[in-house]
């Protein structure tokens, strides 16, 4: 059963930055993409990319290009999702979501809640 | 603004039938690629519902539904407990934003 746990809730002030990291287990972790998704307090779900945890390559969403970084440690099974330059409304709960290989839906993370505040 | 149009609130009566809309484009329902639905109780992670426009993950009741036409999707739910009070979100991929999009979610109100 493959499970996803992700870091515990950060507090940043703004135009700083947050790194979230999703440790994955009960699966073979190179070979399934990881995306992340935001959701901002009483809102839906904003996608932000994927990162292919195999080669390391990366696809963002272009709101967030520029600003978010994601990598992976495949030594750990573990993504990481880094998003620079933060403002009052990117606080939300950040989610890592695994892709199944067979379409376009995930597995998801408990999430993990990022609030930004001076 | 989502990308995809889902109707705010539904509600029903426990052993009731409801249905949630999906309203999307030709760049993402319409262009071929599959819709998905998620539940989400509140303060949890959303849990995959059905996959695939109509395929439901084993352990999801068959209570719950998809189905896909055109440029909509819809959800059906019968036979409604209380426990399926919850927000509602359908989820496809657009080729034009290259990317995965959702709907703005729809809140069910077990009555």
């Amino acid at each position: 059963q493959a499970q996803l746990v992700q870091s515990g809730a950060e507090v940043r002030k703004p135009g700083a930055s947050v790194k979230v990291s999703c440790q994955a287990s009960g699966y073979t972790f190179i070979n399934y993409y990881m995306h992340w998704v935001r959701q901002a307090p009483g809102q839906g779900f904003e996608w932000m990319g994927w990162i292919n945890p195999k080669t390391g390559a990366t696809k963002y969403a272009q709101k967030f290009q520029g600003r978010v970084t994601m990598t992976r440690d495949t030594s750990i099974s573990t993504a990481y999702m880094e998003l620079g330059s933060l403002r009052s409304d990117d606080t939300a709960v950040y989610y890592c979501a695994r892709q199944y290989n067979n379409g376009w839906y995930f597995d998801w993370g408990q999430g993990t809640l990022v609030t930004v505040s001076s | 603004q989502s990308v995809l149009t889902q109707p705010p609130s539904v509600s029903g009566a426990p052993g009731q039938r409801v249905t949630i809309s999906c309203t999307g484009s030709s760049s993402n329902i319409g262009a071929y690629y599959d819709v998905q639905w998620y539940q989400q109780l509140p303060g949890t992670a959303p849990k995959l519902l059905i996959y695939a426009n109509n395929n439901r993950p084993s352990g999801v009741p068959d209570r719950f539904s998809g189905s896909k036409s055109g440029t909509s999707a819809s959800l059906a739910i019968t036979g409604l407990q209380a426990e399926d009070d919850a927000d509602y979100y359908c989820q496809s991929y657009d080729r034009s934003l290259s990317g995965v999009v959702f709907g703005g979610g729809t809140k069910l109100t077990v009555l």
